[in-house]
């Protein structure tokens, strides 16, 4: 089955600093990566995904690069803020024309904490 | 919408007790998830549903069970709980179309369980 590693587990940043949480995947055939964001005391939330379609996405000050060669994909936050402060989970799944049912596998997660 | 709506948020359970916990969604999600979350290791799948009636186990399955009965409701039954199953337990739904599409799940809020 699929494996997915990400680095590193915590990560500390001061306020308007950037941070890149990364993560690889085991399987060639995996086709969609989401990126989760964990409050304290919430259930994750989606923030941004790529398919492997793509190299790179952006949404304001986050923004996630695939590289299918290495199998590879990173999550980008630039000007961090206190409210960033979270933890952020990788996750890679497959389906459509690649097979497979969709359900992700998640990474370990990354505790970000910015200092204001 | 309410969204994915988990009860009890909270519950201590002594060894060999059962409990059920209870997961609901108001979005006509066809896909339903249920995760346990332990410190550092991320997110586990222990079952799923991809419609009413269809259940399927996922990565830790031992000791639970699942029923889905309505498109709604996804309940998790822990029978004979052990200290292994104290942990955070998320529920989830998604919306797959026949074509296959990007598997958004959205979460619920959580169950913390202690077995003690």
């Amino acid at each position: 089955g699929e494996n997915v590693e990400q680095h590193p587990s915590t990560l500390s940043v001061q306020e308007g600093d950037s941070a890149v949480i990364k993560c690889t995947y085991s399987d060639s055939a995996s086709n969609y990566f989401p990126w989760y964001k964990q409050e304290l005391g919430k259930g994750p939330q989606l923030i941004i995904d790529i398919r492997s379609n793509v190299g790179e996405k952006k949404d304001q000050r986050i923004a996630v690069t695939l590289n299918k060669t290495a199998k590879h994909f990173s999550l980008h936050i630039t000007e961090t803020q206190p409210e960033d402060s979270a933890v952020y989970f990788c996750a890679a799944s497959k389906g459509g024309a690649s097979g497979g049912s969709y359900i992700p596998t998640f990474g370990r997660g990354t505790s970000l904490i910015v200092h204001p | 919408n309410a969204g994915v709506t988990q009860t009890p948020k909270f519950r201590i359970l002594k060894i060999g007790q059962s409990m059920t916990l209870q997961c609901a969604q108001d979005m006509n999600h066809n896909y339903m998830y249920w995760y346990r979350q332990d410190p550092g290791m991320g997110l586990k799948l222990i079952y799923y549903s991809v419609g009413a009636g269809i259940t399927d186990k996922g990565e830790v399955p031992n000791g639970y069970n699942v029923s889905r009965s309505t498109t709604e409701d996804f309940p998790l039954r822990l029978e004979l709980a052990a200290p292994s199953q104290t942990s955070v337990y998320f529920c989830a739904s998604s919306n797959l179309g026949l074509a296959g599409t990007k598997n958004i799940q959205y979460f619920g809020a959580g169950t913390r369980l202690s077995v003690l």
